[in-house]
């Protein structure tokens, strides 16, 4: 069965300063890897996604994540952020990007 | 384009009430997704539909909740009778399936329930 960890319940990070969100998952096969954020009282909007090809992916709002076969993780990275990156963030994993698994959610909180 | 539009945002009821949300999918994606958001559970997927067909409904908690989609356009998840420990955010989301292959998925705000 497929699973996803976010080890980090709760991170605190100052404007401006780096951000990595952990994400480890476990699948069997090649894994469709997404990272999604949560803002308070709204849906889930698609950060980034990992389906084949090239580890190091790009997505919205300045954010990257790296995909590493050796560790299973897929970990989100920021190198500078902003008072609005404060929010919920989910990893999800799954076979053909419809029956995904979302790992327990990180918040971000950022300090001025 | 409008998103996924979902209503009510937020519903208030009484145990043992028939509770009724409602999803619309962006339009032309033909994959509708129902998930369940607990602070105990985390994020649960429910049930999904390909092109108004129920697929996969091994996520639905219990008898009490059932879902349709009778057309492209629209889908209800239903509740009856609702109890306390129903209460959660339910999530609805679209994508299109191409190639036997999803795409990823788009969220609409969210219903808020809470049985009283």
């Amino acid at each position: 069965a497929q699973s996803v960890t976010q080890p980090d319940i709760h991170i605190t990070v100052s404007e401006g300063a780096s951000l990595e969100l952990r994400c480890n998952y476990s699948y069997g096969a090649t894994p469709y890897l997404f990272w999604y954020v949560q803002s308070p009282g709204q849906g889930l909007q698609l950060l980034l996604k990992y389906f084949s090809g090239d580890t190091l992916v790009q997505g919205i709002k300045g954010f990257e994540a790296e995909f590493k076969r050796s560790q299973s993780s897929f970990n989100l990275r920021k190198p500078s952020v902003h008072w609005s990156d404060a929010a919920e963030y989910f990893c999800a994993v799954g076979s053909t990007a419809s029956k995904l698994t979302f790992g327990t959610g990180t918040r971000l909180q950022v300090t001025l | 384009d409008a998103g996924v539009i979902q209503s009510p945002r937020h519903e208030v009821t009484e145990m043992g009430q028939e509770v009724t949300l409602r999803c619309k999918p962006i339009s032309g994606h033909n994959s509708l997704f129902w998930y369940r958001q607990t602070m105990m559970r985390g994020l649960e997927l429910l049930i999904y539909f390909n092109n108004n067909v129920p697929i996969d409904d091994s996520g639905m908690p219990e008898d009490r909740f059932s879902a349709k989609m009778p057309n492209a356009s629209f889908s209800t998840l239903k509740i009856q009778p609702s109890e306390p420990r129903d209460s959660a955010v339910y999530f609805c989301a679209s994508s299109t399936l191409a190639g036997g292959l999803y795409n990823e998925q788009f969220f609409g705000p969210g219903t808020r329930l809470t049985v009283l």
